[in-house]
Parts: structure tokens; sequence; C-alpha cells
């Protein structure tokens, strides 16, 4: 299996451009998470999708953040306009269990964003 | 905001030597995780505990879970240059939404 797969994996932008990062989640799991990790503040949850539908986007700093799930297969988060306070690592995951007993979470290498 | 908190933050051994890593945390959970995260990459899954299980184990790995104290700790024995990482724990809370939430890590330095 190749594993969750995320692009790109480096992105340096201006402040007010548009980003996007790319998630393919390991075939079979009906569950994908958005993960971003600062030093400040550590890994934090922006949003979680079960079978490709967005079930708690609490997480997510604010209007400038979307993520969408059209098929099984590919999840994107957007960030416009983007600003410097976005620079962290952002990271996919993907789960086959996801409930009362969440279990083991396959991460991707993660995109590290700097926005200028 | 985090649900575990890792203690130490930050830890240096000798190879060869045990590591303990701490994680308290502050609801009721399900489950809890450790996961593994070498410099630059993405976590990985070592060991999960369910809340009605104390110990368990995975090749050098032991973790205990205290529902009481609200606590659990993951013990690395004989110690390898390799382990050096960030080890974090994350906690499924009981009644919740199924999210994972993740603490903050503890930084290990294995020193050959």
């Amino acid at each position: 299996d190749a594993g969750v797969i995320q692009s790109p994996r480096h992105e340096v932008t201006e402040m007010g451009q548009e980003v996007t990062l790319r998630c393919k989640p390991i075939s079979g799991h009906n569950s994908l998470f958005w993960y971003r990790q600062t030093m400040m503040r550590g890994l934090e949850l922006l949003i979680y999708f079960n079978n490709n539908v967005p079930i708690d986007d609490s997480g997510m700093p604010e209007d400038r953040f979307s993520a969408k799930m059209p098929n099984a297969s590919f999840s994107t988060l957007k960030i416009q306009p983007s600003e410097p306070r976005d620079s962290a690592v952002y990271f996919c995951a993907s789960s086959r269990i996801v409930g009362p007993n969440t279990g083991e979470l396959f991460f991707g290498e993660g995109s590290r964003l700097t926005v200028l | 905001s985090q649900q575990g908190e890792e203690d130490p933050q930050a830890l240096s051994i000798q190879e060869g030597e045990n590591a303990t890593m701490n994680c308290s945390y502050k609801t009721s959970i399900n489950n809890l995780q450790w996961y593994r995260q070498n410099s630059g990459r993405g976590l990985v899954h070592l060991i999960l505990i369910r809340s009605n299980e104390r110990e368990k184990h995975s090749g050098r790995l032991r973790v205990t879970l205290d529902t009481s104290k609200k606590s659990s700790s993951l013990l690395i024995t004989a110690s390898r240059a390799a382990d050096t990482a960030s080890y974090f724990c994350a906690t499924v809370t009981q009644g919740g939404s199924e999210k994972l939430v993740f603490g903050k890590g503890t930084k290990l330095t294995v020193n050959p």
C-alpha cells in the first residue's frame, strides 16, 4: 500500500495568495483528518470527514480555510487568502475505524507551508 | 485544544537505558494511543490501549493506563539511537466526538 499521499511537500507563497493542499488517503479507509502542526500550538485537528462527509470542522481557524472531499480518494485543504500566521506543517491522516473507539490513524508526510 | 499533556517535554538518555514518558488527560476516554514522529516526517502509530485495559506490550514498548488518575505512561526499554523522535499521546474522548486529540509531545534523544 502506498500510504497517505500529500502534495506539495513544501510550499512557499506570499501573503494574500491562495494555497491548495492535496491528500490521497489509503484505499479502503473511510475517514480522513486534516491536522496542523506548529511549535507553539502542537497538533491541532482542523476538520475530519467520514464517508466523504465533513463531520467536525470546529477546528478550522476561520473562513479563509475550507476543505473538501469530493470522493473517497481525494481531499483538498484550501487557504484563501493566506497569511504569515498560517505557516505550519499540514498533515492529512486516514483511518478505517472512526467512532466511539476511533482506531489507528495513518499519517502522510505533511505539507510544509511558509507564507511570507 | 490539547486533551493530553506529555511529561517531560524533553528527555535525553544513553543508549541501552529505559525511557519513560507520561501523559495526563482531562476527560474520560474510550481509548488512548501513542504515536512517534521522526524529525520532518509524519506521525506513526505505536500502540492503542482501551479504557478497560491497564497495560499493553508491543516489542520493547510497554504502555500503562490509569483511568482513575487520568494518566498513561509509555516505557521504551533498552533504547537505541534510532528511537530518537518525538512521542505523542492522543485520546478519543468518551461520549464525545470520534476525533483524536493530541498532546504536545515528548522529544526523546537517545545518545549513542
